[in-house]
């Protein structure tokens, strides 16, 4: 059973657009949300995060705004651009006895020059 | 800051060989390595969870006798995958994390294992 989901494998937007991507979680335990971009056949890198005491995080071109009523985040990529390219992966953090991030599927967003 | 190496960055094996997987922090020390698996247009899979001097925890459904790891230092975790098998191909991935109050981690930049 998925915990979180990204529902949309994959996203096409103009250069200097807005790219959204979404994430959707079903666990409430979930305490610390991350973003990872991803390009093929290397390791993720993170981009931003977000407490779940929090309901927006920015850090330059990128804001990460967080719904728990929804049980929902997005990623606003603003403006894109062609090196945005990459598959991002939406991560959430639960607290057990240990620490365990766990990664939604992903999605492949493709900016076009 | 903040670099993660692994070596090799990939490697061919025969079945039922052992291939070792290792993964460095350059530029700080680790309290916790992760190691995840990711399959084709698939996510990461979390495989186990290791911390400096204590035995690794295994997600369910992870062997621990078939993938080995052992976090001897603060900047070393190694990934031993025994008796290999061609479904143990796959793209290999740590991860360390450098302070137990973020949670942010930081990648290697896999090892690709193809079992033949």
């Amino acid at each position: 059973d998925q915990q979180v989901k990204q529902n949309s494998p994959s996203l096409s937007v103009q250069e200097g657009r807005i790219s959204i991507l979404n994430c959707d979680y079903t666990n409430s335990m979930f305490d610390y949300f991350l973003w990872y971009k991803k390009y093929p056949a290397e390791g993720p890198t993170f981009l931003i995060s977000i407490s779940s005491i929090k309901d927006k995080n920015e850090d330059g071109r990128f804001t990460v705004f967080l719904n728990k009523s929804a049980k929902h985040l997005s990623l606003h990529i603003v403006p894109s651009q062609p090196g945005d390219s990459a598959v991002y992966f939406c991560a959430a953090n639960m607290k057990t006895s240990y620490d365990k991030v766990i990664f939604g599927p992903g999605t492949s967003l493709s900016v076009i020059p | 800051g903040a670099v993660v190496s692994q070596h090799p960055s990939w490697v061919i094996c025969k079945s039922g060989t052992s291939v070792k997987i290792e993964c460095r922090s350059l530029d700080f020390q680790a309290t916790t390595m992760f190691w995840y698996r990711q399959f084709p247009k698939q996510s990461l899979m979390l495989m186990a969870t290791s911390n400096e001097g204590s035995k690794a925890t295994y997600e369910q459904g992870v062997e621990k006798d078939k993938f080995l790891i052992n976090h001897a230092s603060l900047t070393l975790s190694t990934l031993t995958v025994t008796s290999a098998h061609p479904e143990d191909s796959s793209f290999y991935i740590c991860s360390a994390r450098d302070t137990p109050i973020r949670y942010e981690q930081y990648f290697g930049p896999g090892t690709r294992l193809t079992v033949t």
